[in-house]
């Protein structure tokens, strides 16, 4: 299994700014993805990240809203752009596993836009 | 549109019983169901995965049925213990090997001493 980590695990942040979420794997993978969780919704895609190219968007997702970057097989960011309090949610970074189309995932970041 | 429901009251049990969470789904044909436990503050955590040709699957105190003709999945946990308190979330994936499988929204479950 892989081990994620991600920071910051929370932040405040005032509308119209911008946050970039880290996402650290303890081992090489070529797909690392990026969910949001509002509250009380299930987890939605945001993008596929691979490395090498362009991040690939889910529909209602665009880059300038998101931009991704994916400059090694260990690291991922999500920079949340020109925030509004509709960005609150927490943010999660996944990879696949070996077997069994599981996921793992990181522990979230927490995000509130006031 | 495609639909997964996952009863979004918490379901209260007492320790020791078998707690029966179940996830519908609706306008989906998935090649797997997966099940995940998700704690306050954490990301999901990968617990089962049952494949469309597949009836039941087992790991310890856990057991998850798939039934594709009434698209249902039913997770059992038996002799149920307070640390089993989570919120669990069924997860569908598509055919054709699709790594992404999409989430329900989970359901709570508590287990009282």
């Amino acid at each position: 299994s892989a081990v994620i980590s991600q920071k910051p695990s929370r932040d405040i942040c005032q509308r119209g700014t911008s946050l970039t979420i880290q996402c650290q794997v303890d081992s090489q993978v070529t797909m690392m993805f990026w969910y949001r969780q509002q509250p009380g919704q299930s987890l939605t895609l945001i993008a596929t990240a691979n490395q090498g190219s362009e991040a690939t968007y889910e529909s209602g997702f665009v880059i300038d809203k998101f931009p991704i970057s994916r400059p090694n097989l260990t690291f991922s960011t999500l920079t949340v752009s020109n925030m509004s309090p509709e960005d609150s949610s927490i943010y999660l970074c996944s990879v696949p596993g070996q077997r069994s189309y599981e996921q793992y995932f990181g522990p979230g970041t927490r995000l509130t836009v006031t | 549109s495609q639909k997964i429901e996952q009863n979004s009251e918490a379901l209260n049990i007492q320790e020791g019983k078998t707690a029966t969470l179940t996830c519908n789904y609706t306008n989906y044909s998935p090649a797997y169901l997966q099940w995940y436990r998700q704690d306050p503050g954490r990301g999901p955590v990968f617990l089962l995965l049952i494949r469309e040709n597949e009836k039941e699957k087992r790991k310890e105190r856990l057991k998850v049925t798939f039934d594709t003709t009434l698209k249902q999945s039913l997770f059992h946990i038996t002799a149920s213990q307070p640390a089993d308190s989570a919120t669990y979330l069924c997860a569908l994936g598509a055919s054709g090997g699709s790594y992404i499988p999409t989430f329900g929204r989970g359901t709570s479950l508590i287990v009282h001493p």
